[in-house]
């Protein structure tokens, strides 16, 4: 089946500095997502990304879609100490009667601030 | 807008019962899915659902599980006879076309 690979699994990062993370799959997908999930919560989305090499930025968010559709990375400059939590790259298909299909989650990276 | 909404956000059920979780996806929104989160994992897909059809149940157990999505109400997730392996984080997605947005969850302890 489709899976995501994830990393780094945890960074440990003072207050300012910037932060990267990405994913990388064998599979094509049509959608990458980036979500970003608080302890007890659900994930909330961050990024969504939908063409090949696009670059898309919020706020202090920068994330790319691959040229070959088959991996992202995730930005975070200049961190303070609310970015701490776990944060998830999804890949998606579309389906042939329109709308999502399933998403298909990496295993997250948990990202730790020190003020 | 209100967001997606589940409930009830806490469970608590004995081995053998059964286990109902709601969720009322985003105003406006068709489309729902349901995902299950592990300790230390990320989410993986369980059903997705439109009004009163199912449209991909890959990711559902064979057994005693179930989901709807009526054309009037929430989708429900229900897990009969419940087992510890059944204890983890249920979360539902809605959408409107590509981008999933979820809910807060519904995190299942079976004692």
């Amino acid at each position: 089946g489709q899976q995501l690979n994830q990393s780094p699994q945890s960074m440990f990062i003072q207050e300012g500095e910037d932060v990267s993370m990405n994913c990388t799959s064998s599979s094509i997908f049509n959608t990458w997502l980036w979500y970003k999930q608080d302890p007890g919560e659900g994930p909330v989305l961050l990024i969504a990304l939908y063409k090949a090499g696009e670059l898309t930025s919020n706020g202090r968010l920068t994330a790319q879609f691959g040229i070959t559709r088959k991996d992202s990375f995730l930005n975070i400059s200049a961190s303070i100490p609310s970015d701490v939590g776990i944060y998830f790259c999804a890949g998606q298909v579309f389906t042939s009667q329109g709308g999502s299909e399933k998403l298909v989650f990496g295993k997250g990276t948990k990202l730790t601030v020190n003020p | 807008n209100a967001g997606v909404m589940q409930n009830p956000r806490h469970l608590v059920r004995r081995r053998g019962q059964e286990a109902r979780l709601r969720c009322s996806p985003m105003k406006g929104h068709s489309h729902v899915y349901w995902y299950r989160q592990l300790p230390e994992e990320g989410l993986k897909f369980m059903v997705y659902l439109q009004k009163e059809n199912i449209i991909d149940e890959s990711g559902m157990p064979k057994e005693r599980f179930s989901a709807e999505f009526p054309k009037e109400g929430p989708s429900i997730l229900r897990i009969q006879q419940v087992v510890r392996g059944d204890s983890a984080a249920y979360f539902c997605a809605s959408s409107l076309n590509y981008e999933q947005y979820f809910g807060p969850g519904t995190r299942l302890t079976v004692t």
